[in-house]
């Protein structure tokens, strides 16, 4: 099936500093969104992306959609502990509008030291 | 409180038997999901259903089944037929926002071990 390639798979910082991961694939998707799951529990949107270069912002969290539509990027500034978790991104792709089907990418870990 | 809830929480099993597991939600959501996640991967498509009394098979649909007699009910049950039933199910729903229905939510999840 079709694959979104996410990383870094795992990111350990400290308290503090600014966190970047991305998504990207060879094929174009419609619409972004970009997911946090803690342990033992069902994930939660943070953030949904519709238009290509769109920039969005959720409190310390900002997400883009890339111009190719091929990409996208989550940051996080100034972490705290209660970042910790799998982020997940996930995409529509471009010609499966009608099935609301989305494609996952494999997570990226984020453990935070206090 | 809108949303959606799955139970059990935990659900254990002997080889052999069937198990179903509950999906409900409030949200008045026509499409419905169910995932699959394993240690360390993300989450694998099993069924999905965009409207009552339809639903289409995902990525890895043998072995399990679903209903979907009403709206906010979407049962999923592991067979015996499943060679590796022992993981963590999720049950999503979306709705139609401004773009449409690609905005999926999420179940709490039920982590099924069989032994």
């Amino acid at each position: 099936g079709q694959q979104l390639n996410q990383s870094p798979q795992s990111m350990f910082i400290q308290e503090g500093e600014d966190v970047s991961m991305n998504c990207t694939s060879s094929s174009i998707f419609n619409t972004w969104l970009w997911y946090k799951q803690d342990p033992g529990e069902g994930p939660v949107l943070l953030i949904a992306l519709y238009k290509a270069g769109e920039l969005t912002s959720n409190g310390r969290l900002t997400a883009q959609f890339g111009i190719t539509r091929k990409d996208s990027f989550l940051n996080i500034s100034a972490s705290i502990p209660s970042d910790v978790g799998i982020y997940f991104c996930a995409g529509q792709l471009r010609g499966s509008s009608n099935t609301g089907k989305l494609i996952f990418g494999q997570g990226t870990t984020l453990q935070v030291k206090p | 409180d809108g949303g959606i809830t799955q139970s059990p929480k935990y659900l254990f099993r002997k080889e052999g038997q069937n198990v179903t597991l509950s999906c409900e939600q409030n949200l008045n959501h026509d499409a419905m999901y169910w995932y699959r996640q394993d240690p360390g991967q993300g989450l694998r498509l099993i069924y999905y259903s965009q409207i009552v009394n339809d639903f289409q098979k995902g990525d890895i649909a043998e072995g399990y089944s679903v209903s979907r007699e009403k709206k906010e009910s979407f049962p999923l049950t592991v067979t015996s037929a499943q060679k590796n039933p022992t993981a963590f199910y999720l049950c999503a729903s979306s709705g139609t926002g401004r773009y449409g229905d690609y905005e999926q939510y999420f179940g709490p999840g039920t982590r099924l071990t069989v032994t």
